[in-house]
């Protein structure tokens, strides 16, 4: 399985747009890449799934780079309900032992 | 929606008690989990299962049994708890067509003293 690399945290404003970043230096073509968020006292949620190039759901945006070792969630309009900690997560489509880092953890400011 | 129900959701215990953790789903997947997550660890796979009867050892085993009985129904044991288990768990499914899309329950709070 890929390694991901997240920032620990970020930062934003209400209202603003929010990209999270995460490297998969290592992705195999097999693999995917998986985005959850979590916040307190839940389980975690998925958001948006994707291969490669660029995905787009009622709820956020997913651009791969081209060589697919780097992707980017994008929340577009962020709230204080979006705080949470994000999980940018490699495996294979039938790859059933997902690992979850650590994540980036988003703190939004009124 | 896709359901996935725990029980109990605050459990305290005490060094060497025996404790059975709960899960249910009503999605009608195939694969279920149970997770741990401590802080500083993020999440870390216990034990999964594919189907009735059927038990794979995940990251960090050591400590905890498993049972799934139903397609529904899969169980956490820890049958001499230990303070080092003190955690927050949590249960999840999914699907045989897309096992990257998981679907978490609300958490079980354990404290072992």
């Amino acid at each position: 399985l890929a390694k991901t690399t997240q920032p620990p945290s970020m930062e934003a404003y209400e209202g603003q747009e929010v990209n999270v970043s995460c490297s998969h230096t290592n992705i195999a073509t097999s693999e995917y890449i998986y985005w959850y968020r979590q916040v307190p006292h839940q389980g975690p949620q998925f958001i948006i799934q994707g291969y490669k190039d660029y995905v787009v759901n009622e709820v956020a945006s997913l651009f791969i780079s081209a060589d697919r070792k780097l992707s980017t969630l994008s929340l577009p309009w962020v709230s204080l309900r979006d705080a949470a900690v994000y999980y940018c997560i490699v495996t294979g489509y039938m790859g059933y032992k997902l690992t979850f880092g650590t994540g980036t953890s988003l703190l939004v400011d009124p | 929606e896709a359901a996935v129900t725990q029980s109990p959701r605050n459990k305290v215990t005490v060094t060497g008690g025996n404790v059975t953790l709960s899960c249910r789903q009503t999605n009608s997947h195939n694969y279920m989990y149970w997770y741990r997550q401590d802080t500083g660890h993020g999440l870390r796979l216990i034990h999964y299962s594919y189907g009735a009867g059927n038990l794979q050892i995940g990251d960090v085993p050591d400590g905890y049994k498993a049972t799934r009985t139903t397609q529904e129904d899969f169980f956490l044991l820890l049958e001499l708890a230990s303070p080092s288990q003190t955690s927050l768990y949590f249960c999840a499914s999914s699907d045989t067509t897309n096992t990257g899309q998981l679907y978490f329950g609300e958490g079980s709070k354990l404290t072992v003293l």
